[in-house]
């Protein structure tokens, strides 16, 4: 399994594109790329995961570079309730997730 | 969709005593469940793997004579931590995957289970 890089911490004005970015230069073909986000004392909940191509949901877009080396997590207008622990977790069938430590993303208002 | 619930949220117990955490898929089927421990200010960490009807899969470093998985249905996995001890106290999390959603590698994550052992 690939292993990622990100920012240990981050802050973000209220309202304004938060951009959290994910190293994993070592993804292999078939892995996917996921994002889970944490906030305080729960569990890890999924915003968005990608092959190649970007991906846009309601809750986040997802950019992926060519390379596939590595991607950005973009919460459009970030709000108090987006602040949490972000880890982005390449993956490839096997279902196993190797979280790394997470970019700590704090709106700040 | 794709609500997993875990009971009990927390728990206090202890030292010597067994505790049972159970992980529920609520609205669809679970081939395979996840635990996972977390510490304080730490990432979460991947215990073991539960197959419906088999034997769980656990990490190296992890007791399995201690760390108890039964996988028994396809909505239903549960967690004993037996003889408990204060170096157990941690969160357990659990989580679920979708044997039939076209992305099989989505986790679907419980809200966990704080441990507290005295």
């Amino acid at each position: 399994d690939a292993k990622t890089t990100q920012p240990t911490s981050m802050d973000c004005a209220e309202g304004r594109a938060a951009n959290l970015p994910c190293n994993h230069s070592t993804i292999s073909g078939n892995e996917y790329v996921y994002w889970y986000r944490q906030i305080h004392s729960q569990g890890p909940q999924y915003i968005i995961h990608g092959l190649k191509n970007n991906e846009t949901n309601e809750m986040a877009s997802l950019i992926i570079t060519e390379d596939r080396k590595s991607s950005t997590l973009i919460l459009p207008h970030a709000t108090l309730r987006d602040t949490a622990v972000y880890y982005c977790i390449p993956t490839s069938g096997t279902y196993k997730y190797i979280f790394g430590t997470g970019t700590r993303l704090k709106v700040l208002a | 969709g794709a609500v997993v619930s875990q009971h009990p949220s927390w728990v206090i117990c202890k030292s010597g005593t067994s505790v049972k955490i159970e992980c529920r898929s609520l609205d669809f089927q679970a081939t395979t469940m996840f635990w996972y421990r977390q510490f304080p200010k730490q990432s979460l960490m991947l215990m073991a793997t539960s197959n419906e009807g088999s034997k769980a899969t656990y990490e190296q470093g992890v007791e399995k004579d201690k760390f108890l998985i039964n996988h028994a249905s396809l909505t239903l996995s549960t967690l004993t931590v037996t003889s408990a001890h204060p170096e157990d106290s941690s969160f357990y999390i659990c989580s679920a995957g979708s044997p039939s959603g076209v992305f099989t590698d989505t986790q679907y994550f419980g809200p966990g289970t704080r441990l507290t052992v005295l």
